[in-house]
């Protein structure tokens, strides 16, 4: 079946770090993929998608590009701030279902410090 | 524009019994889909409605039910409830369900069986 695999957290870093989230995906058909954040005590929200090979989804300096030949669509961000911390998820949808069915990582916990 | 909603934001219920969750999606949204969030499985897809109709089940027993209404609001039943079902369950909505779309989620039910 469908799965998606993100690299196991909690993840620290100091305030204006490098940031990586590694996530790799299975799936029969063609995915759309998804990075949501949710932040603690809210519902998620979508950060960024990308429906094709090779597109680049980027929203708040975070970006994340669908690779086809290896599977993945690993999130970063140049310069993380406070206002980052938050559970972040990779996901996918399948598009040759034509339905709306996504399927999560286990998510990221990213906490970042001043 | 109002949000997703989901009332009530927190539930305590005893095994056996019955639950009824509702979920209001936004103004124009006629998907409506519901997911499981806990601490050991992640998030887990229960279903989707649209217009009405269920489009998409997810791998949960039958106890685990839902319908939606005419003006696209949306209640989840969970019956003879049993410990594992604590969670915290997500209403998301879209304008209609399509694999490529946004996802709004509400901010959950916290549920909690003794």
């Amino acid at each position: 079946g469908d799965s998606v695999t993100q690299m196991e957290g909690p993840v620290t870093l100091s305030e204006e770090a490098f940031l990586t989230i590694n996530c790799t995906y299975t799936a029969t058909g063609y995915p759309s993929l998804f990075w949501y954040v949710q932040y603690p005590g809210e519902g998620l929200q979508l950060l960024l998608k990308a429906t094709k090979a090779d597109d680049k989804g980027s929203n708040k300096g975070f970006e994340a590009t669908y690779r086809k030949e290896t599977t993945s669509f690993h999130l970063e961000k140049g310069s993380v701030q406070v206002s980052d911390s938050a559970v972040y998820f990779c996901a996918l949808n399948r598009q040759d279902q034509g339905a709306q069915k996504l399927v999560f990582g286990q998510g990221t916990r990213l906490t970042i410090n001043p | 524009k109002a949000g997703v909603t989901q009332t009530p934001r927190y539930l305590i219920k005893t095994r056996g019994q019955q639950v009824t969750l509702s979920c209001s999606p936004i103004s124009g949204h006629r998907s409506v889909s519901w997911y499981q969030q806990t601490p050991g499985q992640g998030l887990q897809f229960l279903f989707e409605y649209f217009s009405e109709t269920q489009r998409n089940k997810g791998n949960f027993p039958g106890r685990f039910s839902g319908r939606q209404f005419s003006n696209s609001r949306s209640e989840m039943n969970v019956s003879t409830l049993e410990l594992g079902d604590s969670a915290l369950y997500l209403c998301a909505s879209s304008l209609r369900g399509g694999p490529n779309e946004k996802l709004f989620f509400g901010s959950g039910t916290q549920l909690s069986v003794l």
